[in-house]
């Protein structure tokens, strides 16, 4: 298994252009999630979703948006993106244990570092 | 609101001395407790966790952390660091049934000889 996957490694964006950053994971896990981290401040969470079709807010959604069409593949979207916005981002994943219980332990990917000019 | 609190975001220590990384959180239920490490241009790794049972939780690279309800506190402990223990280390808690993680602000180790 390749785990949880990030493309691109690093990318720079000027004010307003768009991006999406890919986030894979082969484990076939339920639950998927998107992270910034920011020094100083923790990593603080974005969207998660719990399986394919349903997705919803973290503590820091504005200017992203997410979708989960299938249970493979996470994309965040920066639709014009913001210099508020360079940060490093990580996506995770974990799988059900029993319906609607999700194993504690999360699967981090190796992170895409973003810079907005 | 919950919250974890990391006293420390820059903690240095002699090669073969004692690691001790402070944790404390805020709750309104048990939550579950979690370490990740995070070495530099990678990923983070789960270095250890508390769901329930024995307070005394052990971990990978030879560190450990207790559990203490009395203080809320969850302190990540090494007792003899080596240079390869030089990280970003995360505490974490989990708050809800969907598993989202609430993190600290992260405490850099680092270890000179």
């Amino acid at each position: 298994n390749a785990g949880v996957t990030q493309t691109p490694k690093f990318q720079v964006l000027k004010t307003g252009q768009s991006m999406t950053l890919q986030c894979a994971q082969d484990m076939n896990h339920e639950y998927m999630s998107w992270y910034r981290q920011d020094p100083g401040m923790g990593l603080r969470l974005i969207h998660y979703s719990v399986g394919a079709g349903i997705t919803d807010q973290g503590e820091v959604p504005n200017g992203y948006n997410v979708s989960r069409s299938t249970t493979e593949d996470f994309p965040l979207r920066l639709l014009s993106a913001a210099p508020s916005q360079t940060s490093v981002y990580f996506c995770a994943s974990s799988y059900s244990i029993s319906p609607g219980r999700l194993q504690e332990t999360q699967y981090f990917g190796p992170g895409t570092r973003l810079l907005v000019l | 609101a919950q919250s974890v609190t990391q006293l420390g975001s820059h903690v240095s220590v002699s090669e073969g001395a004692l690691v001790l990384l402070r944790c404390n959180y805020s709750s309104s239920v048990p939550p579950y407790l979690f370490w990740y490490v995070q070495y530099p241009n990678q990923g983070l790794q789960l270095l250890l966790k508390y769901t329930t049972g024995a307070t005394l939780v052990k971990g990978i690279n030879g560190f450990e952390a207790e559990f203490k309800k009395s203080e809320t506190s969850f302190h990540l402990t090494k007792p003899s660091a080596h240079m390869s223990d030089a990280a970003e280390y995360c505490c974490a808690v989990s708050r809800s049934c969907y598993n989202k993680l609430l993190f600290g602000a992260g405490t850099r180790l680092a270890v000179h000889p």
